[in-house]
């Protein structure tokens, strides 16, 4: 079974431009939830997804916004990008247990977008 | 506030002895536990599990230790294997939307 996939795999931008990635799931997983890690902050929750909607938001600005398509497929966009937004966003995907899709199951990770902000 | 603390920034140990990766957490409402391990430039690489139910989890050379009253895990290889050099992450997780929350990391480095 293919893994969780994740493009482009590199990126650089300008500061106030603004970029989409996007992530394909494992075949079946219906839960994504999208990963910054930066060397200072380390790895940090931006939000996750399930059946196309935003159940749970980490700390970050409203800059920061994603979605899911129906396939399960997501897509993060970041706007007006600032220096401070360079890092590795990582992309997971799950299988949500109870009906509502509340879990605990083991997230699975892609490679990663690297962004560099310039 | 971090919530998820790996004290360890780094750990050598000599290939075919025990690795000991700790981890230490502060919110008791935390049900589920993971260690991944990660490589430059690549996404974490899932290894094992323990739910909150639980003490001990074993698969293969990796078992993970859950203390709840000491608010504490560990990560145990044995034997260590160069290949297991790497960042190792401790990561926690409430159950409602599966948001992990993680630990700094632990740079393992095992010398052959």
């Amino acid at each position: 079974k293919a893994g969780v996939t994740q493009t482009p795999r590199y990126l650089i931008k300008t500061r106030g431009q603004q970029v989409t990635l996007s992530c394909s799931p494992i075949s079946g997983h219906r839960s994504v939830s999208w990963y910054q890690q930066t060397p200072g902050q380390g790895l940090q929750f931006l939000f996750e997804y399930f059946s196309e909607t935003q159940r749970n938001k980490g700390n970050f600005p409203g800059r920061f916004s994603g979605r899911q398509f129906s396939n399960s497929r997501s897509e993060m966009n970041v706007s007006t990008l600032e220096l401070g937004d360079s890092a590795l966003y990582l992309c997971a995907s799950s299988i949500p247990n109870a009906p509502d899709g509340t879990s605990t199951d083991t997230q699975y990770f892609g490679p990663g977008t690297r962004l560099t902000v310039l | 506030d971090q919530q998820v603390k790996q004290n360890s920034p780094s750990l050598s140990v000599q290939e075919g002895r025990i690795s000991i990766l700790n981890c230490d957490y502060t919110n008791s409402m935390f049900d589920y536990f993971l260690w991944y391990k990660k490589y430059p430039a690549e996404g974490p690489t899932f290894l094992i599990s323990i739910s909150s139910i639980k003490d001990k989890n074993e698969d293969g050379r990796f078992t993970v230790f859950l203390n709840k009253s000491a608010k504490h895990l560990s990560l145990h290889i044995v034997p260590s294997q160069p290949g297991d050099s790497a960042v190792y992450f401790c990561a926690a997780s409430l159950g409602e939307g599966n948001k992990l929350v993680f630990g700094a990391g632990t740079i393992l480095r095992v010398k052959s």
